[in-house]
């Protein structure tokens, strides 16, 4: 199986900040990844696939960028509504897996 | 638009077996692979499987011995029975649909999940 690393698994930050989430692959996924936004009691939301397109109706703000193991995710300038838990997918091989999240709170 | 929504029994008993549908409205269930995620209560997202429109399956090999995912085209719906439950199949379960491009792919849009408790 391909072990996906997101760190940090937490991060505090305030509105304005700009902030980077890191997923490592375990091995080559190419482009194969993918970033989804998930709040408390809610589904996951999809943000970016395929690494760097920008899912339609998700804000500019989200971009991502990476390919072979190494993958970011950018929030430019965090929003209150921006206030989650960030989790990311490889679909390079099955079984599909994810990393773990990472908590993203306000400071 | 299309939407997915989960439905089934919120407590299964240990040793029974897990069954949950999931209705696809707003499109038809034809041409995608649709998939079963779970997330135990404060963890991380594991993924079941894939079924296509057609039937064919792919499990995590993880739960693939206990895993069965079906479709039902005729209802627009698919369904996971998951056997032998234990304390650690307590999660809430989604359904959401694989869209792709070329070779890559990715799950969207998703249920909005259902909680499954496994207990006496």
């Amino acid at each position: 199986d391909i072990q996906m690393t997101q760190s940090p698994s937490s991060l505090s930050a305030s509105v304005g900040d700009r902030v980077t989430i890191t997923c490592r692959a375990s091995q080559s996924i190419s482009s194969y990844l993918n970033w989804y936004q998930q709040k408390p009691g809610k589904a996951p939301k999809l943000l970016i696939y395929a690494a760097s397109s920008l899912q339609s109706g998700v804000p500019s703000r989200f971009s991502g960028s990476g390919s072979g193991t190494d993958f970011t995710l950018t929030i430019s300038s965090l929003q209150p509504e921006d206030f989650a838990t960030y989790y990311c997918q490889q679909s390079y091989s099955t079984p599909v897996t994810f990393g773990q999240g990472t908590r993203l709170e306000i400071k | 638009q299309v939407q997915l929504q989960e439905s089934g029994p919120g407590l299964v008993k240990p040793s029974e077996t897990l069954s949950l549908t999931c209705t696809v409205s707003g499109g038809s269930i034809s041409s995608y692979y649709w998939s079963w995620i779970r997330q135990p209560p404060g963890k991380g997202l594991e993924w079941i499987g894939y079924i296509y429109y057609s039937g064919s399956t792919n499990y995590n090999p993880s739960l693939k011995s206990r895993v069965t995912i079906s479709v039902d085209t005729s209802k627009n719906q698919f369904s996971l029975k998951l056997s032998s439950v234990t304390a650690a199949d307590t999660a809430v379960y989604y359904c959401a649909r694989v869209d792709r491009e070329a070779a890559t792919n990715w799950f969207d849009p998703w249920g909005q999940g259902t909680l499954v408790t496994v207990s006496s």
